[in-house]
């Protein structure tokens, strides 16, 4: 069964410089969900979307933006990198879900971001 | 401060072997406690999602408790294998609208390692 995919699976990058994540939900979905988990730390929410707008917003920093395309699609799009944006970065979908939903959430495999 | 607070922080079982993991959690106000199973370098996969009303939920050889009174929880693995190696990470939503800070909160993980 097709699963959540998300590129790259790692990135370098240097302070300041900006990345863009992509997530692809699994298909019919239409939520996305996006995580932050850093070295030795539990993973954070940051921000989802359902049916193209914003659903719940937690702890995304300003220099961060993500909107989910037409197709369903997500990116996360990551400015003025700083060093403590080295983390795993996981997206997540379900079908019809909200943060605080009973909807099953289905993991990508994140992608590892290094800032360097 | 909401909090997750799983146990142990490591396990390790013979094959075969049955074990329970705890998680004690002070959300509220509460909307599902669901259990991860997270292998090394992989996105976490859902195990189950319980509700208020719910007090027991079965996946296999998985089975995960509730009692939302005591605000505890317990996965209980059954007749261990070795790809069962991994963390297993509780995680509770709050409710939207109430004082649950970003809705969603992780608890820090139990590694478990089965061994032949």
């Amino acid at each position: 069964a097709a699963g959540v995919i998300q590129s790259p699976r790692h990135l370098i990058k240097e302070k300041r410089e900006t990345a863009t994540l992509k997530c692809y939900p699994i298909p019919r979905h239409d939520t996305v969900y996006w995580y932050q988990q850093g070295p030795g730390q539990d993973p954070q929410f940051l921000i989802s979307f359902y049916e193209k707008m914003q659903s719940d917003k937690g702890s995304i920093p300003d220099r961060f933006s993500a909107q989910q395309f037409s197709d369903y699609h997500s990116e996360l799009n990551m400015s003025s990198l700083e060093l403590g944006d080295s983390a795993l970065y996981f997206c997540a979908s379900s079908l019809g879900g909200t943060i605080d939903g009973n909807q099953p959430q289905h993991f990508g495999d994140g992608t590892r971001l290094s800032i360097l | 401060k909401n909090q997750v607070e799983q146990s142990p922080q490591s396990l390790i079982i013979l094959e075969g072997k049955n074990c329970t993991l705890q998680c004690n959690y002070t959300v509220s106000p509460f909307s599902n406690l669901r259990w991860y199973k997270q292998d090394t370098g992989r996105g976490p996969v859902s195990l189950t999602i319980m509700t208020f009303s719910e007090n027991t939920k079965s996946n296999g050889r998985y089975t995960a408790t509730l009692d939302a009174d005591t605000k505890q929880s317990s996965l209980h693995i059954t007749a261990s294998q070795l790809s069962d190696s991994a963390s297993y990470i509780c995680v509770v939503s709050g409710r939207k609208g109430g004082n649950a800070g970003n809705m969603l909160t992780f608890g820090g993980g139990t590694r478990l390692m089965v061994k032949p």
